[in-house]
């Protein structure tokens, strides 16, 4: 069984200071993807990053990085010079992927609330 | 843009009441979700469907039922409600097809409140 921990809850920091939320992923399987979706107080799950298993590179996009290490099973998202815009709620999420057709069930962690106190 | 649209923001029903839950999507995707979000639990999957007239069952879809008739609707149904059905419930969708992602495209998502 597949299971995504987000152990943050909540996490509140001050505008423009960095912050890192933590995804530890637990899976059977050699060949899986992950995932980082925001979710705004507008309630729509916005998604942010999907990684393969196979490539463990880091992966930048602004003040968005991500590092995957597949060593502690964990897929973590640190967001540079943070602000108000960036408060939400993070999901992390896992798939399989054993088809190449889109097919896959995507699991959830519980989310980590994130509030940039301005 | 994909867009994935929920009928109602704000829903709320009487313990018993037969519930419908409708969700839009306008870019052609096979793939479609119901899930449910409480707090302390994130996203728990209740239906998913990957073709027309065809459902699964996912983690949690004990008091609800699924509809879908057309490709791009996918309605989810409460047959009587029940006060631990009050939650935010969210639509997804997502292409099939090679070297489709696995991304899924959410809706605004609908509050239920059960009185």
């Amino acid at each position: 069984a597949q299971k995504v921990t987000q152990a943050q809850t909540e996490i509140s920091v001050v505008e423009k200071e960095d912050v890192t939320l933590d995804c530890v992923y637990e899976t059977r399987d050699t060949t899986y993807y992950l995932f980082w979706y925001k979710q705004p107080p507008s309630g729509e799950l916005v998604f942010l990053i999907r990684r393969n298993s196979f490539d463990e590179q880091n992966e930048i996009s602004g003040r968005y990085s991500w590092n995957f290490q597949k060593s502690t099973s964990s897929f973590n998202f640190t967001i540079t010079a943070s602000q108000v815009v960036d408060s939400a709620v993070y999901f992390c999420a896992l798939s399989e992927a054993r088809s190449n057709f889109g097919n896959e069930k995507l699991t959830f962690g519980t989310g980590t609330r994130l509030t940039i106190i301005p | 843009d994909v867009k994935v649209t929920q009928s109602s923001r704000y829903l709320v029903k009487r313990t018993g009441e037969k519930v419908f839950l409708e969700c839009v999507q306008d870019m052609d995707h096979e793939n479609m979700f119901w899930y449910r979000q409480d707090p302390g639990l994130g996203l728990r999957l209740i239906y998913f469907s990957y073709d027309v007239k065809m459902k699964e069952k996912g983690d949690i879809p004990e008091g609800y039922s699924v509809s879908r008739e057309k490709k791009e609707r996918f309605s989810l149904i409460l047959e009587s409600a029940s006060t631990n059905q009050t939650s935010m419930y969210l639509c997804a969708s997502s292409p099939q097809r090679v070297g489709a992602k696995n991304i899924q495209y959410f809706g605004a998502g609908t509050r239920l409140s059960v009185l």
